[in-house]
């Protein structure tokens, strides 16, 4: 069983809408990360928190917000959408820095957007 | 340049036979670790094995092994006694020390199983 939890794992919404996806962890990892997958591409990499402050954004829209309100857990803030933006949203968490460590994944949430 | 090389897009095999996953992977960093990962038809993706650079000896977990051949620059996954719940999509990733220390993925093997 993954110990990163994500919710919601489904999420339909309007180009209008604002919602929000979230995860948790409970490894005390001190490093989360949110990726997008499209279908039968590898992950790519969107955001970094490394001990709850933003490290990296990999030039992501802002349309997508993210937010590290303490150490377990990690939002992302949706709003305005494109359809194009349909994927598989992944949360991972790691701790930070070196190539020793494992980065662990959640189950995903699965956004398609109408 | 691919850091990241997985060659096989797709492979069969059946089940209770061996299987090898190829990876490749390029890198001027003295210090990265490897990963394997499993994604099945839901999403969810899977920390299966991890090779560290320095490590003498090929990493192994349970019917996972990784052949680590670091003057090739090749990590291969291999998984022995197929099962019918292996079949999904496959990726080879690693990471490296400098920079932000993030994870590089190939792009990935799909594998079936038959009966």
């Amino acid at each position: 069983d993954t110990e990163v939890t994500q919710t919601p794992k489904h999420l339909v919404m309007g180009m209008t809408n604002k919602k929000s996806l979230k995860c948790e962890q409970h490894m005390g990892h001190r490093a989360m990360y949110w990726y997008k997958q499209k279908a039968k591409k590898p992950p790519e990499l969107m955001f970094v928190y490394s001990y709850e402050k933003l490290s990296i954004n990999e030039s992501v829209p802002s349309r997508f917000s993210p937010e590290c309100p303490n150490s377990s857990l990690l939002n992302l803030h949706l709003h305005a959408l494109q359809p194009e933006d349909s994927a598989l949203y992944l949360c991972a968490s790691s701790q930070p820095g070196s190539s020793g460590n494992t980065i662990y994944f959640g189950e995903g949430s699965w956004l398609t957007v109408v | 340049a691919q850091k990241i090389t997985q060659t096989q897009p797709g492979m069969f095999v059946q089940e209770k036979e061996a299987v090898t996953l190829d990876c490749t992977y390029d890198t001027s960093d003295q210090s990265y670790g490897l990963f394997w990962y499993k994604q099945p038809s839901s999403g969810e993706m899977i920390f299966l094995i991890y090779q560290g650079s320095y490590d003498e000896q090929n990493a192994t977990e349970g019917r996972y092994s990784l052949n680590f051949q670091k003057a090739r620059k090749s990590a291969n996954l291999v998984i022995s006694a197929s099962q019918l719940g292996d079949s999904a999509m496959y990726f080879c990733a690693m990471r490296e020390n400098s920079g932000y220390s993030t994870l590089t993925f190939g792009k990935g093997t799909m594998l079936l199983v038959s009966p």
